[in-house]
């Protein structure tokens, strides 16, 4: 069964600390996202990627910055995690171009930054 | 700007009814439009629609999407609790998705 891995599911940090969120998927798909979601506002994109070592801003990409050194793993970095940034946080992947087909959504990180 | 907007924010039913969630779009070089289920964790597809007027069928949840109008409607018939859940509407622009606020609906027994 194909999936996408997110390595917690509940996360609390503390204000000022560098938070690592990882994924990883199976899939061999060569886009991989992150958004967050929050009440009221829906899905919002942080940034994506459609290749190793490519990103690409989202619509809030401020306060975060991404890695991909792997085709399979996508990581989202909060630099100085700020309570701002307490969300559920999904990643997802797709094949190449455009998405018509849907993403295939992880479990979802839900952080608490206290 | 591409968007993707949903209605209602939340709705509540009793067992048995029949809703209706709505999902209008503005999406530059429109493709496909899918609709997704979100319990308390990652969201699970229902369905794609690509084609106007072609109503897409699983069980007890229908959708349908109007091409000219820019929109789509979930229909849920004879809901049951299991049906609580926050439904997303989404568009691919490019190479990401647009995705609506999401209507999450609760069914009480």
């Amino acid at each position: 069964d194909v999936k996408v891995t997110q390595s917690s599911r509940y996360l609390v940090k503390r204000t000022g600390e560098k938070v690592f969120l990882e994924c990883v998927q199976d899939m061999d798909h060569e886009n991989m996202f992150w958004y967050r979601q929050d009440p009221g506002l829906g899905l919002r994109l942080i940034y994506f990627s459609y290749d190793v070592k490519m990103k690409e801003k989202g619509d809030i990409p401020e306060g975060y910055s991404v890695s991909r050194e792997k085709k399979e793993r996508f990581s989202l970095i909060l630099e100085s995690a700020s309570t701002n940034q307490t969300s559920m946080y999904l990643c997802a992947s797709s094949l190449s171009g455009t998405p018509m087909y849907g993403y295939t959504f992880g479990s979802g990180t839900r952080l608490t930054v206290v | 700007e591409d968007k993707v907007v949903q209605s209602p924010l939340s709705l509540v039913v009793h067992e048995g009814d029949t809703v209706t969630l709505n999902c209008s779009y503005e999406v530059t070089n429109f493709r496909s439009l899918l609709w997704y289920k979100q319990e308390k964790k990652a969201p699970t597809f229902l369905f794609m629609l690509t084609s106007s007027g072609i109503e897409k069928k699983s069980g007890r949840l229908s959708s349908i999407l109007d091409k000219k109008e820019l929109f789509s409607i979930l229909n849920i018939t004879a809901t049951q609790t299991g049906d609580s859940a926050v439904y997303l509407c989404a568009a691919p622009a490019g190479s990401q998705f647009y995705f609506g606020t999401g209507t999450s609906l609760t069914v009480i027994p």
